[in-house]
């Protein structure tokens, strides 16, 4: 099936710092999803994009719909200790299963240092 | 309002066993998935509901899986005579409609010994 890159796999910053991780596709997709995972729960939807070029906010979370449709961004500004987790990306295609069927990146491991 | 809960948070079975895995979606969503997590990994999608019937399993692995969703709410996934493994969380969600934005459940923890 699909496969979504997502970089970096995993990273330390110290609270305060601004985050940056991307997703990458070799396909289309018609809508990005970010979504937040802590251990022993589910993922926690953060932000939707719908849109080739759109940029959404959500507090301190704003996210980004890559013009080419096969990429998205998510940035954190000034950290906290409570961002920690593991951050997903997913899209959602334009057509058949995948337009329903979530295709998920491995995460990106973010660890906050006080 | 209240999200997607499932039930139990945990399981613990053993080789060759039933069980059964409940989802309560979202109120008035129409649209039911389930998803499996692995260890260090993203969801990985198994079946999605329309409604009361199975719009595609295509995701399961193999047929001692299924789920069932008779009144167009409430779902349970079904695993026969599970192996080791069938270990892994083992995710719901629900969405409004199919194509949007899916809220998913805490999961369900499967440990198959």
């Amino acid at each position: 099936g699909q496969q979504l890159n997502q970089s970096p796999q995993s990273m330390f910053i110290q609270e305060g710092e601004d985050v940056s991780m991307n997703c990458t596709s070799s396909s289309i997709f018609n809508t990005w999803l970010w979504y937040k995972q802590d251990p022993g729960e589910g993922p926690v939807l953060l932000i939707a994009l719908y849109k080739a070029g759109e940029l959404t906010s959500n507090g301190r979370l704003t996210a980004q719909f890559g013009i080419t449709r096969k990429d998205s961004f998510l940035n954190i500004s000034a950290s906290i200790p409570s961002d920690v987790g593991i951050y997903f990306c997913a899209g959602l295609g334009d057509s058949g299963a995948g337009s329903y069927q979530l295709t998920f990146g491995k995460g990106t491991k973010l660890s906050v240092i006080p | 309002g209240a999200g997607v809960s499932q039930t139990p948070s945990n399981k613990v079975t053993e080789k060759g066993k039933y069980v059964e895995l409940r989802c309560d979606p979202i109120s008035g969503h129409t649209a039911l998935y389930w998803y499996r997590q692995s260890l260090g990994q993203g969801p990985e999608f198994l079946i999605y509901f329309q409604g009361t019937g199975a719009a595609d399993d295509s995701g399961l692995p193999n047929d001692r899986f299924f789920a069932v969703r008779p009144e167009g709410s409430v779902s349970t996934l079904k695993i026969q005579r599970t192996e080791r493994g069938d270990s892994a969380v083992y995710l719901c969600a629900s969405s409004l409609y199919p194509r949007m934005e899916q809220y998913f459940g805490p999961g369900t923890r499967l440990t198959v010994t």
